[in-house]
């Protein structure tokens, strides 16, 4: 059972450069999201989706696009990465369409630098 | 700023002994969870106390929430050094169905 799945673990990017991150669940997850944690600010929130077809902004979500067309996956874009963008990402779903009402599985994480 | 705010930010014991971190928050909340972070890893799910309950256990594990002073404490019995990690209380903020809001992280070290 893979659960949640990010891909890529790595990847550094060149300023102005973009690329997307993958994010796929096998849970049929309603609910997804994206966080970013840097060092001593925890974990915000970026983007999150109830469904396919829905998506919402949360803490921190200039300069990310997302979008969720189906169930199982929830990239996230980065139209022109900044050095400000380097971090780690984690997407996470939960089996609750309303999400907070339940736990969230969290994917293993995407250490991305830009330089 | 952020919603959550855990204290302290880093906790040392021996093991065998109790470690308690402590959350606190801002809004109301539908639920507060707890979740621990092992170096280089993802996030994994400890517990989570809804806003209508007092107190919670599982294991080693006893979390607390007064939503009069909008705060919570997560309490490890008799810790292991497998119990070195980072924890992170997380609030589901009321009426934002959506968004699950974390601290900032308590690092807690236990020495064999």
């Amino acid at each position: 059972n893979a659960g949640v799945t990010q891909t890529p673990k790595f990847q550094v990017l060149k300023t102005g450069q973009s690329m997307t991150l993958q994010c796929a669940q096998d849970m049929n997850h309603e609910y997804m999201s994206w966080y970013r944690q840097d060092p001593g600010m925890g974990l915000r929130l970026i983007h999150y989706s109830v469904g396919a077809g829905i998506t919402d902004q949360g803490e921190v979500p200039n300069g990310y696009n997302v979008s969720r067309s189906t169930t199982e996956d929830f990239p996230l874009r980065l139209l022109s990465a900044a050095p400000s963008q380097t971090s780690v990402y984690f997407c996470a779903s939960s089996t609750d369409r309303i999400a907070t009402n339940e736990k969230l599985f969290f994917g293993s994480g995407t250490q991305l630098s830009v330089l | 700023s952020q919603q959550g705010e855990e204290d302290p930010q880093a906790l040392s014991i021996q093991e065998g002994e109790n470690a308690t971190m402590n959350c606190s928050y801002k809004t109301s909340i539908n639920n507060l969870q707890w979740y621990r972070q092992n170096s280089g890893r993802g996030l994994v799910h400890l517990i989570l106390i809804r806003s209508n309950e007092r107190e919670k256990h599982s294991g080693r594990l006893r979390v607390t929430l007064d939503t009069s002073k909008k705060s919570s404490s997560l309490l490890i019995t008799a810790s292991r050094a497998a119990d070195t990690a980072s924890y992170f209380c997380a609030t589901a903020v009321y009426n934002q169905g959506g968004k699950l809001i974390f601290g900032q992280g308590t690092e807690l070290s236990v020495k064999p």
